[in-house]
């Protein structure tokens, strides 16, 4: 079965600095795709960013970045310039690449951003 | 577009007390799934279905039925609510194409007392 860990219960960053967060995963399967949530305090979960695990280039969204390492099973989330609103729990969560699969998700990582 | 909707937004039961959490959708997608959320442990899946008339179980299913009689609409129904049923609930739906993103509702916060 798949797995995805992520190794961070707790991060914090200086408002304006980056921070990095971690997931990495176990599969079998070749061909994948990768998710980002965050769930602010609203509990909403809401999309950040998403990977395709054929794609060799690291999926971007203004601020935020992946680093994916296919070999090494891993899928990072760096966040640029921290924001007060970047605040949350983050997900990272894995799905194999058939649309009629369920996602797999990691236990969160809490950000805190410090003014 | 109302998304994925949820209803109630928060519910208060007594041990033993049956309910059923509301999910609906107007993005035609074909899957639809429940986890719940419990502090450290992340979203676990509850139950999927993957079209009309198609469900299966998930890592936690005891204790909970699923149905879907129609594309839009996948209840949750609690048969005899337990204290361990305490969580927060959460309906989200994707289409099969494309990387299949899911969309979550807002979440619906349960107590058992």
């Amino acid at each position: 079965a798949q797995t995805v860990t992520q190794s961070q219960p707790e991060m914090s960053v200086q408002e304006a600095e980056t921070v990095t967060l971690s997931c990495t995963y176990d599969t079998s399967e070749s061909d994948y795709y990768l998710f980002w949530y965050k769930q602010p305090p609203s509990r909403q979960m809401i999309l950040v960013i998403r990977q395709e695990a054929y794609k060799q280039q690291n999926a971007t969204e203004n601020r935020f970045s992946v680093n994916f390492q296919k070999a090494a099973k891993s899928f990072s989330l760096k966040i640029s310039d921290s924001q007060l609103g970047d605040a949350a729990m983050y997900f990272c969560a894995y799905r194999k690449e058939s649309g009629n699969t369920p996602l797999v998700f990691g236990k969160g990582t809490r950000l805190s951003v410090i003014a | 577009n109302a998304g994925v909707t949820q209803t109630p937004k928060f519910q208060v039961l007594k041990t033993g007390q049956s309910m059923t959490l509301q999910c609906a959708q107007d993005m035609n997608h074909e899957y639809m799934s429940w986890y719940r959320q419990d502090p450290g442990m992340g979203l676990r899946l509850i139950h999927y279905s993957v079209g009309a008339g198609i469900t299966d179980q998930g890592e936690v299913p005891n204790g909970y039925n699923v149905s879907r009689s129609t594309t839009e609409d996948f209840p949750l129904r609690l048969l005899s609510a337990a204290p361990s049923q305490t969580s927060v609930y959460f309906c989200a739906s994707s289409s099969f194409q494309g990387m299949g993103t899911q969309y979550f509702g807002p979440g619906t916060r349960l107590l058992v007392l």
